[in-house]
């Protein structure tokens, strides 16, 4: 079984500073990780995916994100916010072995202030 | 690369017709593509995973003679919400896989409001 927590629903920051998104998995095998942005009646965009390779990645927008296992953590960060950044951001795992099963985060809706 | 596109965008419609959500990717081959409901302010429920020439596998208590889904090329598949009612109105995504089997990226279509009067 797997499962994928998003620590805050809502997350508000200034513009300019830096931006901390939480979430916190479980799976029983190896997961991959992603984070997916979706800004107000649009379709998902992908921000950046974890798979096995290096633990930091780097996704568009100035986005990053770091595979912790020992905190089964998948925090995502940019060093500064920027307006257009106000949007939901979905956390999700998923196990690619057989049977591909993807579970999605609750969200976390961050608001940038002017 | 790896664009989904869905049609309409947008479609209002009244209470006992069908509506038919189409979902594909431009510039790729998929051979699985995924449908997802997501109610405002809420998560994405996957509702069905659909297999290019076999049939769909549907999620735990998604209707599958409601809400039939076709997947006739590697390019297309295609959601119709029969006999719709208001309960059904939703915002309606779907995704298509990049890649086969032990891939695991998705890349979603711009979604499908879908509001029945």
């Amino acid at each position: 079984a797997q499962s994928v927590t998003q620590l805050d629903s809502h997350v508000s920051v200034s513009e300019g500073t830096p931006v901390l998104l939480r979430c916190n998995y479980s799976s029983s095998y190896s997961p991959s990780l992603f984070w997916y942005v979706q800004h107000p009646n649009k379709g998902l965009q992908l921000l950046l995916k974890y798979t096995s390779a290096a633990t930091l990645v780097k996704g568009i927008n100035g986005f990053e994100a770091e595979f912790k296992k020992s905190e089964t953590s998948f925090h995502l960060t940019k060093p500064s916010a920027h307006m257009s950044d106000a949007a939901e951001y979905f956390c999700v795992v998923s196990y690619s072995g057989g049977y591909q099963k993807v579970t999605f985060g609750t969200g976390t809706k961050l608001q940038v202030i002017p | 690369g790896a664009v989904v596109s869905q049609h309409p965008s947008r479609v209002i419609c009244k209470s006992g017709t069908s509506v038919k959500i189409e979902c594909r990717s431009l510039d790729f081959q998929a051979t699985t593509m995924f449908w997802y409901r997501q109610f405002p302010k809420k998560s994405l429920m996957l509702m069905a995973t659909s297999n290019e020439g076999s049939k769909a596998t549907y999620e735990q208590g998604v209707e599958k003679d409601k809400f039939l889904i076709n997947h006739a090329s590697l390019t297309l598949s295609t959601l119709t919400v029969t006999s719709a009612h208001p309960e059904d109105s939703s915002f309606y995504i779907c995704s298509a896989r990049l890649g086969g089997e032990g891939t695991d990226t998705q890349y979603f279509g711009p979604g499908t409001r879908l509001t029945v009067l």
